[in-house]
């Protein structure tokens, strides 16, 4: 799987928008970026996955560049309950078995 | 629809001592996946298992093992217990499929005196 690269730590208003940047130069073809983030004490939490276009759910917004060399999960309204660490992640997929491999993540402090 | 469950939610064990930790899938996913998590070595994976046979395995010795039922409820067991297997325990599960995202449960935080 390819490496991630996040920033330790990021500061956001509440009620602003949250963009939390991932960088993975690596990545290959065939290999998708996958979010989650973990409220402290609490499992991680799925959040939005994509392959190469800009993807949007309830929660979240993730946006790809076009040579996919990096990509950025959006929250659009930030509460003090988004605080957490967010974890980026790059797997391949239709390898056989599920295997997530986290890094340290970018942990995000949502500040009234 | 009902989330992962894990029990127990806490657990204290002397060294030397085995433990079981059990996992109950959301309805209708097969595959169940155990993580290891601790503050210096963070999210590690441990192995998956689906339709009763392990598919997948982390890089952990053989006192740590698992086991799938036929209703997908999954088992992980440490045996021999050491200093160092104190940590926060996690199950996930996913439908199985190639791009499924698998949804953790809240885990087993497991002490070890």
């Amino acid at each position: 799987d390819a490496k991630t690269t996040q920033p330790p730590s990021m500061d956001c208003a509440e009620g602003r928008a949250a963009n939390l940047p991932c960088n993975h130069s690596t990545i290959s073809g065939n290999e998708y970026v996958y979010w989650y983030r973990q409220i402290h004490s609490q499992g991680p939490q799925y959040i939005i996955h994509g392959l190469k276009n800009n993807e949007t759910n309830e929660m979240a917004s993730l946006i790809i560049t076009e040579d996919r060399k990096s990509s950025t999960l959006i929250l659009p309204h930030a509460t003090l309950r988004d605080t957490a660490v967010y974890y980026c992640i790059v797997r391949v997929v239709g390898e056989y078995g599920n295997k997530l491999v986290f890094g340290a993540g970018t942990i995000l402090r949502v500040k009234s | 629809k009902a989330g992962v469950t894990q029990t127990p939610r806490y657990l204290i064990k002397t060294r030397g001592q085995q433990v079981t930790l059990s996992c109950s899938p959301i309805s209708g996913h097969r595959s169940v996946s155990w993580y290891q998590q601790t503050p210096g070595q963070g999210l590690q994976f441990l192995f998956e298992y689906f339709s009763e046979t392990q598919r997948n395995k982390g890089n952990f010795p053989g006192r740590f093992s698992g086991r799938q039922f036929s209703n997908s409820r999954s088992e992980m067991n440490v045996s021999t217990l050491e200093l160092g297997d104190s940590a926060l325990y996690l199950c996930a599960s996913s439908l199985g499929g190639e791009y499924q995202p698998q949804h953790f449960g809240d885990g087993t935080r497991l002490s070890i005196l």
